[in-house]
């Protein structure tokens, strides 16, 4: 089945750590996303990439690092200069050609929690 | 900036009920836009997408009502049941950018009682 999967689906922080979350994609997809999903924040984008080597950064950045060099692999590091990285991290992909439903498929998510 | 607002924050809905969200965009080059449905601890999966052409898009009991001129479109769940509690995510694009990207609303919370 194709789809995105994200790991590990649990990850604990120790302050002034740096930790990278995993995200790899089968569906071919162009596309790439990172988005942070707090409580009554919605979802704010960190970073996406729309080809392979290359990546842009969102409205939430600060704190981020990101490296595309695989069109399947899109992982995400948290670094310490992230001082409140609790949060649920959720990475998606799409294509950018494509009929009316062509959307996101998003993963299933990474809950970061800083111990 | 919002560029997409989304009401109300959170709803309770009896089941068999109508549940209605309500989103309002800024950006005119706007031309997709889609919801999604969120269980707790899940990615938010693709429910239903209208273009501008369109007013109305039905599938099941899910209903997206869009009105161009007023810059607003809507979710409508007819006999909503306690499996549709979940969060609710409008979003918008406009695909003849120079990239895809989606705006999210801040979501919207529904509980259907039972």
């Amino acid at each position: 089945d194709g789809g995105i999967t994200q790991s590990p689906k649990y990850l604990f922080r120790k302050e002034g750590q740096n930790v990278t979350l995993s995200c790899e994609q089968n569906l071919n997809h162009d596309a790439m996303y990172w988005y942070r999903q707090d409580p009554g924040q919605g979802l704010r984008l960190i970073y996406y990439s729309q080809i392979v080597n290359d990546f842009q950064k969102g409205d939430i950045a600060e704190g981020y690092s990101v490296s595309r060099e695989k069109k399947e692999s899109f992982p995400l590091t948290v670094t310490s200069a992230q001082k409140n990285p609790t949060a649920f991290y959720l990475c998606a992909s799409s294509n950018r050609e494509g009929s009316l439903n062509y959307g996101y498929t998003f993963g299933s998510g990474t809950r970061l929690t800083v111990v | 900036q919002q560029q997409v607002k989304q009401s109300p924050q959170s709803l309770i809905v009896q089941k068999g009920g109508i549940s209605i969200i309500n989103c309002a965009y800024e950006n005119t080059a706007f031309d997709y836009f889609p919801w999604y449905q969120q269980f707790p601890g899940k990615g938010p999966a693709l429910l239903i997408a209208i273009r501008p052409d369109v007013s109305e898009k039905k599938e099941g009991r899910f209903t997206i009502s869009f009105n161009k001129s007023a810059k607003q479109f809507s979710l409508h769940i007819m006999d909503s049941q306690p499996g549709d509690s979940a969060t609710y995510f409008c979003a918008a694009s406009a695909s003849g950018g120079s990239n895809y990207k989606l705006t999210f609303g801040k979501g919207t919370l529904l509980t259907v009682n039972p």
